[in-house]
């Protein structure tokens, strides 16, 4: 089993739908969440940090961490075309700790 | 959020040359940064954790003396690929360890490779 599993889609929602991205995971010992958004050929970049169990908001963006089912989603409302992008989940067991990542989910926003 | 730069953006080169990648971080300074390699729709690769003013960590079937990094200073790290092969072609990114707290990562706008 791999340590943080994501599912690979593509996925694919008309513009204004909400959008729910999600990861599990295997090691109890994570203690650090992220999401990131990756554009084609470009480098990742970070939208979402969360160190514990809860909800996070930033705009149109909510982080949800849940410790105890080893699960954390991103939901994206009101979706635009420019939100097309790969998503990768990603964590860490300390603060300088090496991230470890999901596979990445691809996102297509239709107009 | 901080920035972090690569360079070069893009490079093509003759198998068996040598091609330095630069990783900075602009606006804050990285004890700690890390060295990705990614191909096409899949997830990212760590191939090395690099320490200013130390040796560079490297994973676990990474060629040490193929993958060269330095980390001379706080804001600047390379990586060196040494008698690069068509097989190393790919998408190499860096990323900085921001200090202070949570300690995020910052990731670099990446560099395509193309080894002919």
């Amino acid at each position: 089993q791999k340590e943080v599993e994501q599912d690979p889609g593509p996925l694919s929602v008309p513009e204004g739908a909400i959008v729910s991205l999600n990861c599990t995971y295997s090691n109890s010992a994570f203690q650090y969440f992220m999401w990131y958004r990756q554009y084609s050929r470009k480098g990742p970049e970070l939208l979402m940090y969360t160190y514990s169990s809860g909800n996070k908001e930033d705009g149109r963006f909510t982080a949800q961490v849940d410790k105890s089912s080893k699960y954390i989603s991103l939901f994206i409302r009101d979706s635009q075309p420019s939100d097309s992008a790969t998503y990768l989940c990603a964590m860490k067991v300390g603060a300088n700790s090496k991230l470890t990542f999901g596979k990445g989910i691809t996102l297509s926003v239709r107009p | 959020g901080a920035v972090v730069s690569q360079h070069p953006s893009w490079v093509i080169c003759k198998s068996g040359t040598s091609v330095k990648i630069e990783c900075r971080s602009l606006d804050f300074q990285a004890t700690t940064m890390f060295w990705y390699r990614q191909f096409p729709k899949q997830s990212l690769m760590l191939m090395a954790t690099s320490n200013e003013g130390s040796k560079a960590t490297y994973e676990q079937g990474v060629e040490k003396d193929k993958f060269l990094i330095n980390h001379a200073s706080l804001t600047l790290s390379t990586l060196t690929v040494t008698s690069a092969h068509p097989e190393d072609s790919s998408f190499y990114i860096c990323s900085a360890l921001s200090p202070g707290g949570q300690e995020t990562q910052y990731f670099g706008p990446g560099t395509r490779l193309l080894v002919l």
